[in-house]
C-alpha cells in the first residue's frame, strides 16, 4: 500500500518554512526521504528507524510518529535550492525494497 | 567512489520489441532495486536482487524481469512492450547496512 503524502505541490518564498506529511495505512519499520530535481536522480535526505530519534540537518529535519504512522519532513528557511519533488518512502526491509509515496512538488521563489 | 551508472540513457522502441535495460551499482554494494517512476504513477517498485537472487517482487506482470550478476551488476528486461510502459526506470544500490538507496540517473524509455 502506497503511503500518502500532502501536500501535493506547495509554493512558498525564498526564507519561508514547510512541512511536507507522509503517512501509511501500515506499520512502519523505516521511513526514507528522498528529493527529485527535474531530470535528475532522486537523492537521499535522511532515514528514520522504528524507536529511533527524530534527524536532521541544519534547517532540513523530519520526525517519524511510529503509533500514527506518519512522517513529517520540516524544511527551515527555505533556500532557492530546495525546490524539487519530495518522496517519502515506507519499508519493512530498509532501503531494499521501498514503497514511495505520490511526491510533493516543492517551488521555492526568490 | 563512482556511482550507480545505468545504460543507455534514453531509448525509443516500438511497441511488441523488448528491450534491455542496465545497471552498474556502487562498487561493493550487492543490493540492486529497480523502479519505474511515471508521471501518474509516482515511482514503482518492481524487484530487488541479492547478490544474483531476487529477493523481492512487486506488483508488475510477468512481462518484467530481471537478472543480476556476479558482480552485482543488473539488468532489467521487458517484452512485447506496450505503450503504457514508457516511463523513467530508476534502479538504486544499497550496501549491506541498507542505510540509504542510490540511484542512476535513469534510462527513460519511450515506447511509441
Amino acid at each position: 500500500q502506497q503511503p500518502v503524502q500532502s501536500p501535493q505541490a506547495v509554493i512558498l518564498r525564498e526564507g519561508e518554512d514547510a512541512v511536507i506529511n507522509c503517512s501509511s495505512s501500515k506499520a512502519l519499520y523505516s521511513v526514507h526521504w528522498y528529493r527529485q530535481k527535474h531530470g535528475e536522480a532522486p537523492v537521499f535526505l535522511m532515514i528514520l528507524l522504528k524507536g529511533g530519534e527524530q534527524k536532521g540537518h541544519e534547517k532540513i529535519s523530519a520526525s517519524f510518529n511510529e503509533k500514527k504512522q506518519q512522517s513529517s519532513l520540516y524544511l527551515t528557511a527555505s533556500q532557492l535550492s530546495y525546490s524539487g519533488t519530495y518522496f517519502c518512502g515506507t519499508g519493512i526491509q530498509g532501503a531494499q525494497k521501498l514503497v514511495f509515496g505520490q511526491g510533493t512538488r516543492l517551488t521555492i521563489n526568490p | 567512489k563512482a556511482g550507480v551508472t545505468q545504460t543507455p540513457r534514453y531509448l525509443i522502441k516500438t511497441r511488441g520489441q523488448q528491450v534491455t535495460l542496465s545497471c552498474s551499482p556502487i562498487s561493493g554494494h550487492r543490493s540492486v532495486s529497480w523502479y519505474q517512476q511515471t508521471p501518474g504513477q509516482g515511482l514503482q517498485f518492481l524487484f530487488e536482487y541479492f547478490s544474483e537472487t531476487q529477493r523481492n517482487k512487486g506488483n508488475f506482470p510477468g512481462r518484467f524481469s530481471g537478472r543480476q550478476f556476479s558482480n552485482s551488476r543488473s539488468e532489467m528486461n521487458v517484452s512485447t512492450l506496450e505503450l503504457g510502459d514508457s516511463a523513467l526506470y530508476l534502479c538504486a544500490s544499497t550496501d549491506l547496512m541498507n542505510t540509504e538507496a542510490f540511484f542512476g540517473q535513469g534510462t527513460r524509455l519511450t515506447v511509441v
